[in-house]
């Protein structure tokens, strides 16, 4: 398998744009996560899918930012309109989980965004 | 809310020195720990993951330790190379649903 596909891996953007991450889970795996990375915050989970429905968006920081999971081969965080503040390296990661299994989570290289 | 601390916050060792990584957690409402390796400008891969129910995993020359009811987890490395620069992330998963929570990590530097 390929391992978890994140796009674009770099982006560049000026404050007010729209930014739409892209993720490409592993086969077969039903959970789905985002991340984002900063030095002041470390790593912070941002939402989560469990079978392509949103489990739980507490991380999510504010309205500006959203993300769906139409089917299970692919999700998007979208940031509506970006500002500086939201530069950081965003990362996907996948699962497979339930009560009896030792699966971890498999993360993407991840995205490193720029918000000018 | 869960809070992780991982101690010490750096480390620089000459090689083929025996390290150990600290991490503290304040909820012992877990399901699993997983330690996890960054390279610089990398995403994380997972190098052990502990049940809740077990004391310690190995892989290696990597053993890792959980003491669940004290809130904490050990990473010892045996014979450290330059290869094992890096930073190291403890998170516990919690409970109540699929959730890691990550500690702000150790960053290694093993010198030859």
């Amino acid at each position: 398998d390929a391992g978890v596909i994140q796009s674009p891996r770099h982006e560049v953007t000026e404050m007010g744009q729209e930014v739409t991450l892209r993720c490409k889970p592993i086969s077969g795996h039903d959970y789905l996560f985002w991340y984002r990375q900063t030095m002041m915050r470390g790593l912070e989970l941002l939402i989560y899918f469990n079978n392509n429905v949103p489990i739980d968006d507490s991380g999510m920081p504010e309205d500006r930012f959203s993300a769906k999971m139409p089917n299970a081969s692919f999700s998007t965080l979208k940031i509506q309109p970006s500002e500086p503040r939201d530069s950081a390296v965003y990362f996907c990661a996948s699962s497979a989980w339930d009560r009896t299994s030792t699966d971890t989570q498999y993360f993407g290289p991840g995205t490193r965004l720029t918000v000018l | 809310k869960q809070e992780v601390t991982q101690i010490p916050a750096a480390l620089s060792v000459p090689e083929g020195e025996n390290l150990v990584l600290n991490c503290s957690f304040t909820d012992s409402a877990i399901y699993n720990l997983q330690w996890f390796r960054q390279d610089p400008g990398k995403g994380l891969t997972s190098l052990l993951l502990i049940q809740s129910s077990q004391r310690e995993q190995t892989s290696g020359r990597l053993n890792a330790s959980l003491d669940k009811s004290s809130g904490r987890s050990t990473l010892y490395i045996a014979a450290s190379q330059p290869g094992d620069s890096a930073t190291y992330l403890c998170a516990p998963c919690m409970e109540y649903g699929n959730k890691l929570v990550f500690g702000a990590g150790t960053i290694l530097r093993v010198k030859s």
